[in-house]
């Protein structure tokens, strides 16, 4: 099936303690992305790579990192700069200006 | 510099009555405009897009959505709501060749038997 695999679904982080969602995709797109949700609120969005070893920052970029070594992975970091990470993760990939397309999400937990 | 508004937070229909989801934008120039669904803890999923074709888009799971320039809308509807589209309704807007997409905060639709 083609589509958008995030993992975990669930994950706990402890303070000081960085963490990393993966994100593949086997759709042959060169743009991916990451978003964060929060309870009630639309999407923001944290990152996104136009290709392969190129990233930019999004509105909420700090406390998180990226790379993007391989077309079909875009993994986020939430490093322990972030203050408040709790919330849903969703990677995205698409053409620019066209349908983007999510993965499944993943919650991530302070504890 | 784009935006959007979705003008209810919270929708209540009674099942096999009309849905209305409304959608407001702006954008100084042709926009690309889409409605994704999300279902409790899931990633979204594309209902319809409008990509400058025809103003009035049909989606999957009987949803059409009409795109008025005059009135920079685009509002979601189905003729009759069914119990399995309670879920929250994103409109989002961006542009030909883009990387941005402005995201609406949402509208929560819930379906009443």
């Amino acid at each position: 099936d083609g589509g958008i695999t995030q993992s975990p679904k669930y994950l706990f982080r402890k303070e000081g303690q960085n963490v990393t969602l993966s994100c593949e995709q086997n759709l042959n797109h060169d743009a991916m992305y990451w978003y964060r949700q929060d309870p009630g609120q639309g999407l923001r969005l944290i990152y996104y790579s136009q290709i392969v070893n190129d990233f930019q920052k999004g509105d909420i970029a700090e406390g998180y990192s990226v790379s993007r070594e391989k077309k079909e992975s875009f993994p986020l970091t939430v490093t322990s700069a972030q203050k408040n990470p709790t919330a849903f993760y969703l990677c995205a990939s698409g053409e620019p200006g066209n349908t983007i397309y999510f993965g499944e999400g993943s919650w991530l937990t302070v504890v | 510099a784009q935006s959007v508004t979705q003008l209810d937070s919270h929708v209540s229909v009674s099942e096999g009555t009309p849905v209305l989801l409304r959608c407001n934008y702006s954008s100084s120039y042709s926009p690309s405009l889409f409605w994704y669904v999300q279902h409790p803890n899931k990633g979204l999923q594309l209902l319809l897009k409008y990509t400058s074709a025809a103003t009035l888009v049909k989606g999957i799971n009987g949803f059409e959505a009409e795109f008025k320039k005059s009135e920079t809308s685009f509002h979601l509807t189905k003729p009759s709501a069914h119990m399995s589209d309670a879920a929250e309704y994103f409109c989002v807007v961006s542009g030909s060749g883009t990387y941005k997409y402005i995201f609406g905060t949402g509208t929560r639709l819930k379906v009443l038997a």
